[in-house]
């Protein structure tokens, strides 16, 4: 079985501050994790994700998450916040039968 | 590369029609693709996976026979919700694994907004 917690279902943030979003994860077996960006009315779009190697993932639009094994999670971090990262953020883990759990979402506000 | 189109984008149907809506697979072959649905503020919810030639697995508590299923290509499936009730509006994504990928990447539709009257 495998479980995602996304810690604050809405995180606002200052344009140009550190946006922060948090994921925890459960998973029996080593899990692939991803992190999607939605935009109102569409479709998900990939940020980045880990399989294996390298704990901290770069992906795109700046942002970069590190896969913490002892902490199970997977947080999503951006140094500088833009006008255009306003938008739905979900965290999912896969396993290996490519059956994914998506968190609940965080929506993420920038103020100007 | 790795586009998954979906058709229609927007649906509106009276109470009692059925709804077909079509998962493709543009520039790669699809190994197994997967069925969601998003109520607004949500989360995605899986209905169930979908791999060509099979027959469809449904996630516990969804209708097989209310939402049919079939993947009759390995670049298109297509969700058929018939008898469509108000309850069933709601925003439908689908995803797609490549065939031959080693990572479970979910390549994901634009997704369908069904509205029903």
């Amino acid at each position: 079985a495998q479980s995602v917690t996304q810690l604050g279902s809405h995180v606002s943030v200052s344009e140009g501050a550190l946006v922060l979003l948090r994921c925890n994860y459960s998973s029996s077996v080593p899990p692939y994790l991803f992190w999607y960006v939605q935009y109102p009315n569409q479709g998900l779009q990939l940020l980045l994700k880990y399989t294996t190697g390298a704990t901290l993932v770069k992906g795109i639009n700046g942002f970069e998450a590190e896969f913490k094994k002892s902490e199970t999670s997977f947080h999503l971090t951006k140094p500088s916040a833009h006008m255009s990262d306003a938008a739905e953020y979900f965290c999912a883990v896969t396993t290996n039968a490519g059956k994914s759990t998506f968190g609940d979402g965080t929506t993420l506000t920038v103020k100007p | 590369g790795a586009v998954v189109s979906q058709h229609p984008s927007r649906v509106i149907c009276k109470s009692g029609t059925s709804v077909k809506i079509e998962c493709r697979s543009l520039d790669f072959q699809a190994t197994t693709m997967f069925w969601y649905r998003q109520f607004p503020k949500q989360s995605l919810m899986l209905m169930a996976t979908s791999n060509e030639g099979s027959k469809a697995t449904y996630e516990q508590g969804v209708e097989k026979d209310k939402f049919l299923i079939n993947h009759a290509s390995l670049t298109l499936s297509t969700l058929t919700v018939t008898s469509a009730h108000p309850e069933d509006s709601s925003f439908y994504i689908c995803s797609a694994t490549r065939a031959g990928g080693q990572d479970n990447e979910q390549f994901f539709g634009p997704g369908t907004r069904l509205t029903v009257l």
